[in-house]
């Protein structure tokens, strides 16, 4: 029954690894984000996708790459993981902007990744 | 760059009185502003949205919006412990962007 559900909730692994985190949502939604909120809690949007397109790029490293296999799934893929990635990634789905104002953003539980 | 600015606190209030938390952002063609409300270790929730000019009130929380002066506020009456948490304004074009994001604590 979770509208936005993201795996893992925990990740802790070492430098250098490849990891990937998991978000699907059951909404309906045709647009999906994802969002990096650091240890001063701000949000930070990295990646939008409508209906599988990519949509928002914003400065983010190579290392990071989203993929959409389809409008319910948007997951994460992190290469050569560093230090400085030592934060919690939010999933989140929306109505399309632009085509409704309602597009109040839903939100996964977070997943804590821990880089050591 | 499109900016969302909040004051970034943080702001304490005793239990019982107003907590006014405030919103300004760049776009002057933004449409969909939302505030959102985020307890420690959990994820965003919403808690009011408004589209046009004005206030909006539920319950409690009362959203304003000033399209003109590009400022939208989110007052909270009656202020309880439960209501202390870090609440976000949110700008929502053709992306979400938040604010920083105000931390209130509202004491007993």
């Amino acid at each position: 029954d979770t509208a936005v559900s993201q795996t893992p909730k925990y990740l802790v692994t070492q430098m250098g690894n490849d990891k990937s985190i998991k978000c699907e949502q059951n909404l309906g939604h045709d647009t999906m984000y994802w969002y990096k909120q650091d240890s001063k809690k701000f949000l930070k949007i990295m990646f939008s996708y409508n209906n599988k397109e990519l949509i928002i790029n914003e400065t983010v490293p190579n290392r990071f790459s989203p993929k959409s296999p389809d409008k319910a799934h948007l997951n994460l893929h992190i290469n050569s993981l560093e230090l400085g990635d030592s934060a919690v990634y939010f999933c989140a789905s929306s109505r399309t902007p632009g085509q409704t104002l309602n597009t109040e953003a839903f939100f996964g539980q977070g997943t804590r990744l821990t880089v050591v | 760059q499109k900016e969302v600015e909040q004051n970034s606190g943080p702001l304490s209030v005793p239990e019982g009185a107003i907590a006014s938390l405030n919103c300004t952002y760049s776009d002057r063609g933004s449409q969909s502003f939302f505030w959102y409300r985020q307890y420690s270790g959990k994820s965003p929730e919403l808690i009011m949205s408004i589209y046009s000019n004005g206030d909006k009130e539920d319950g409690r929380f009362t959203a304003q919006l000033n399209k003109a002066s590009q400022y939208v506020s989110l007052l909270i009456r009656d202020s309880q412990p439960s209501d202390s948490a870090t609440y976000l304004c949110v700008v929502n074009d053709n992306d979400m962007r938040f604010g920083a994001g105000t931390r209130l604590t509202v004491k007993p």
